[in-house]
């Protein structure tokens, strides 16, 4: 069963231009990540943030978790023509281990 | 660097025949994965598992069988091809560290069953 879900389902914006996708989901987590899939490949791995986290950077990239609102936004800050791509939410359930739960994505489309 | 292969990129199959599909990391990984992905659906997980021999049910395993028999290598078997088969499969390894993992995913196989 789909636990995330991510909104808006297609994102289009300019480059130079921020970026913010949502992700809600349902039952208790463990942890929450993103993930973006570049067209017709794999899935890479871009933030984690923890149930008792409440936001984290890496590079461009900003992630919210509001536990009571089960909800996760993903920011990419000054996007560029390369940020294309599809955007994943996953969360994993405690006690589920390694067994990530992926929603439907998101796709990004940077005009240059 | 994590490095996980799949054997083929583009395959076709017809109804019927026993199709297999391998993944293969080279990060001593316990945990191996295989997904299908599907427009408007995402990833759904087909089965997984934890060690060598070891396997669980995802979410969809119907029509599906898989293989470890060793660590480095996750197969995955459509033993009777179907048309509804025809998907984007995606192999993925993680291992566990700290209280949490992430996964890291193979190119994908988008598989045609005719």
């Amino acid at each position: 069963s789909q636990q995330g879900e991510e909104d808006p389902q297609a994102l289009s914006i300019q480059e130079g231009e921020n970026a913010t996708m949502n992700c809600s989901y349902k039952t208790s987590i463990n942890n929450l990540q993103w993930y973006r899939q570049n067209s017709g490949r794999g899935l890479v791995h871009l933030i984690l943030i923890r149930s008792n986290e409440r936001e984290k950077h890496s590079g461009r990239l900003r992630v919210t978790l509001d536990t009571s609102k089960k909800s996760s936004s993903l920011l990419i800050t000054a996007s560029r023509a390369a940020d294309t791509a599809s955007y994943f939410c996953a969360t994993v359930r405690p006690g589920a281990n390694s067994k990530l739960t992926f929603g439907k994505g998101i796709t990004l489309s940077v005009r240059p | 660097d994590v490095k996980v292969t799949q054997s083929s990129r583009y395959l076709v199959k017809r109804t019927g025949e026993k199709v297999f599909l391998e993944c293969v990391q080279d990060m001593d990984h316990e945990n191996m994965f295989w997904y299908r992905q599907d427009p408007g659906l995402g990833l759904r997980l087909i089965y997984f598992s934890y060690d060598v021999k070891m396997k669980e049910k995802g979410d969809i395993p119907e029509g599906y069988s898989v293989s470890r028999e060793k660590k480095e290598r996750f197969s995955l078997i459509l033993e009777s091809a179907s048309t509804n088969q025809t998907s984007m499969y995606l192999c993925a390894s993680s291992f566990w560290s700290g209280g949490i993992d992430t996964q890291y995913f193979g190119p994908g196989t988008r598989l045609t069953v005719l």
